[in-house]
């Protein structure tokens, strides 16, 4: 059964980076058939895809054009885990962050429990 | 990006009544090669994570109750709550993975009338 479990801070100041982990357990972060992915969920935004990152042979990685050019997913095979990073955070970027798995052309399942994160002085 | 558009953003059903909930894509999710609708459903409660009820458009993901129900196709879609319980009080999400953004509806609130 896979799992994923999320860890990184609730707080982060504006103009900073954003930095959460996420740690996958019965699957491996260079499965061929899967992509790792980072969705958001606010009130003034919904549910908001962020990107992914997956492995065919090499890296790959997509990314929304909303957070385009401020955002890093990076996969760590040691750890089988993989990261997002958020930099130049404003108070718009507070939300709830999951992160998720979708197999080759499916659906986002399993999800994190989420985590909190508020851009605030 | 493909845009999800929900109805109703909220309702509220008698225990035991029929819930309907609607989804409406921008473009078609429908893949004829493989003839499957790449359409989700999610119930989110309170402080929890989306819980996925339904894939493919129709197919109950294991465990979840034989009440919830989805249809449609192409760009139009449902999801039946067929005899509304205490514990359906939820919000609902629709998903659509044919293509990349993912995105999904802004959600329909479902309450006991």
């Amino acid at each position: 059964q896979v799992q994923l479990q999320q860890s990184g801070p609730g707080l982060v100041k504006p103009s900073q980076t954003l930095s959460l982990t996420c740690d996958i357990s019965g699957d491996s972060v260079s499965n061929n058939f899967a992509a790792w992915n980072w969705i958001r969920q606010s009130p003034s935004r919904g549910l908001e895809w962020l990107g992914r990152t997956y492995y065919r042979s090499g890296w790959f990685y997509d990314y929304a054009v909303s957070v385009k050019g401020r955002i890093t997913i990076n996969p760590d095979t040691s750890k089988n885990q993989f990261s997002l990073h958020l930099n130049s955070v404003t108070p718009e970027d507070t939300a709830v962050y999951y992160c998720a798995r979708g197999l080759s052309g499916s659906y986002p399942h399993p999800w994190s429990q989420g985590a909190l994160v508020t851009v605030s002085s | 990006d493909i845009v999800m558009t929900q109805s109703p953003v909220s309702l509220a059903v008698s225990l035991g009544e029929r819930a309907t909930i609607n989804c409406k894509s921008s473009q078609t999710v429908f893949y004829r090669s493989n003839n499957q609708n790449y359409l989700a459903w999610y119930q989110q409660r309170p402080g929890q994570p989306p819980k996925l009820l339904i894939y493919w458009a129709s197919t109950r993901e294991s465990g979840v109750p034989d009440r919830f129900s989805g249809s449609g196709s192409v760009t139009d879609f449902t999801l039946t709550i067929s005899s509304l319980q205490t514990e359906d009080v939820a919000i609902y999400y629709c998903q659509q993975y044919y293509d990349a953004p993912w995105t999904f509806g802004q959600g329909t609130k479902v309450e006991i009338k």
